[in-house]
C-alpha cells in the first residue's frame, strides 16, 4: 500500500520561502508510470494545483505560480519536494503531495493528509 | 487555458435520493476526466477515472459518464456516508480541478 506523507515548517514569515517534503512509501518513487504532484487546498475553498514532476526530473506547474515553484525529487529518499518562494498570506492553504498514474485520464490516485501551512510574522 | 466548471455548486439531498452532478470543460477533453469525494478535514478520494471507469473499492452505486466537453457523476442512491464535496479534475492539459459541487442533507 502506497502511503505519501507531508513534512515542513507549519508557520512561514511573509516574502520567506515555504518548502515541504513529501516522503513516499510503500512503493520507489523512480518507478515508471507515475507522476508526482502538489496540490493546496485554501481555507474553505477549493482544490488548486500546483505542478508535478515525472520520474524523469520533467516538471510542470501551474502557470499562476510558475514564477515561484520549483518541485524536485530525491530518488535516493524517495522523497520530493516544494518549494514556494515570496510566500504572502494568500499562500496559506493545506498542502497535499499526491501521486498520479499515467494511464488512461491519468488519475490521482494516492494523497498525503495534507499539511497547513499558515503564513504569518 | 481549459475552464472547468460544475453544476450545481451545491446540493441538499436525501437519502435514498440519485444525485446527478454535471461537469463542464470549456474544450475538449476527451476522457481525460475524474471526479474526486472530500469530506471535512480529510484528502480527497479518487471515485472515478477516464470519465466512466470505477476505481477499485468504490462503491457501484457511483458512475461516471460523458466525454468531450460534458460529464456527469451520479450517485444511483445517496448514503449517510456519500454528503460530501465533489471535485471533478481534467488531466488532458496539465491538471485543473473544477470548483466543487457540496451534497448535504436535506
Amino acid at each position: 500500500q502506497v502511503q505519501l506523507q507531508e513534512s515542513g515548517p507549519g508557520l512561514v514569515k511573509p516574502s520567506q520561502t515555504l518548502s515541504l517534503t513529501c516522503t513516499v512509501s510503500g512503493g520507489s518513487i523512480s518507478s515508471g508510470g507515475y507522476y508526482w504532484s502538489w496540490i493546496r487546498q485554501h481555507p474553505g475553498k477549493g482544490l488548486e494545483w500546483i505542478g508535478y514532476i515525472y520520474y524523469s526530473g520533467s516538471t510542470y506547474y501551474n502557470p499562476s505560480l510558475k514564477s515561484r515553484v520549483t518541485i524536485s525529487v530525491d530518488t535516493s529518499k524517495n522523497q520530493f519536494s516544494l518549494k514556494l518562494s515570496s510566500v504572502t498570506a494568500a499562500d496559506t492553504a493545506v498542502y497535499y503531495c499526491a501521486r498520479g498514474q499515467l494511464v488512461t485520464g491519468e488519475p490521482i490516485d494516492y494523497w498525503g493528509q495534507g499539511t497547513l501551512v499558515t503564513v504569518s510574522s | 487555458d481549459i475552464q472547468m466548471t460544475q453544476s450545481p455548486s451545491s446540493l441538499s439531498a436525501s437519502v435514498g435520493d440519485r444525485v446527478t452532478i454535471t461537469c463542464r470543460a470549456s474544450q475538449s477533453i476527451s476522457s481525460y476526466l475524474n471526479w474526486y469525494q472530500q469530506k471535512p478535514g480529510k484528502a480527497p478520494k479518487l471515485l472515478i477515472y477516464a470519465a466512466s471507469s470505477l476505481q477499485s473499492g468504490v462503491p457501484s452505486r457511483f458512475s461516471g459518464s460523458g466525454s468531450g466537453t460534458d460529464f456527469t457523476l451520479t450517485i444511483s442512491s445517496l448514503q449517510p456516508e456519500d454528503f460530501a464535496t465533489y471535485y471533478c479534475q481534467q488531466s488532458y492539459s496539465t491538471l485543473l480541478f473544477g470548483p466543487g459541487t457540496k451534497v448535504d442533507i436535506k
